[in-house]
């Protein structure tokens, strides 16, 4: 097993560009979260789903969207970048609403400029 | 909104010093996960703690769960290089939703 996979690794955008993160799993979780690390910080939560076709939002949501087309795959958009975004993106997914571990993938490391 | 107080930010200690990372928390938790970063990596699971006062051990490290389940420690006897990282909490608020509350972390450095 993969695990929890993202794509792309590394990604330099410039200001009002859009970008699609893709995070893919095969564990059959049904819960999957984005989440966002600046330097010196925790997690953030930006959205999450607790099941194909569900998304709901985080604590900073703005300026993301999401889409759960699949149960193996969750989809970031950022539709119109700003260097505020420039952070390290990191998925996860679990098979419970609580009590169970939640599993990273390896992160995406984004560059607004 | 809900918060997980996590300290200390850094802890520098020599290579088999003792580390100690505290989490607390206003709010009843439901239970509490702990996770390792290691420097330019992802989060991975230690443990999770869910009964109050509840202890568990791994090795060096042990994990305390308040008896109030409002507050959880980390502590690492005789601290190694691999256990270099950041080392952060996270907590289901009893009766939220299906979000995890993070700390901030603290980062564990080995002083040369």
């Amino acid at each position: 097993n993969a695990g929890v996979t993202q794509t792309p690794k590394f990604r330099v955008l410039k200001t009002g560009q859009s970008m699609t993160l893709l995070c893919a799993q095969d564990m059959n979780h049904e819960y999957m979260y984005w989440y966002r690390q600046d330097p010196g910080m925790g997690l953030r939560l930006i959205h999450y789903s607790v099941g194909e076709g569900t998304t709901a939002k985080g604590e900073v949501p703005d300026g993301y969207n999401v889409s759960r087309l699949k149960k193996q795959n969750f989809l970031l958009g950022l539709e119109s970048a700003a260097p505020s975004q420039t952070s390290v993106y990191f998925c996860a997914s679990s098979n419970s609403r609580d009590f169970h571990e939640q599993y990273f993938g390896p992160g995406t490391r984004l560059t607004v400029t | 909104g809900q918060q997980v107080m996590q300290i200390p930010q850094y802890q520098h200690v020599q290579e088999g010093e003792d580390f100690t990372t505290y989490c607390n928390s206003s709010t009843t938790l439901s239970n509490i996960q702990w996770y390792k970063q290691r420097p330019g990596g992802h989060p991975v699971f230690l443990i999770q703690l869910v009964k109050s006062g509840e202890v568990k051990k791994q090795k060096r490290l042990t994990f305390q769960f308040g008896e109030a389940k409002k507050n959880s420690s980390l502590h690492i006897t005789a601290t190694q290089t691999t256990d270099v990282g950041t080392y952060f909490c996270a907590a289901n608020i009893m009766d939220s939703n299906y979000q995890l509350i993070w700390g901030a972390g603290t980062k564990l450095i080995i002083k040369p």
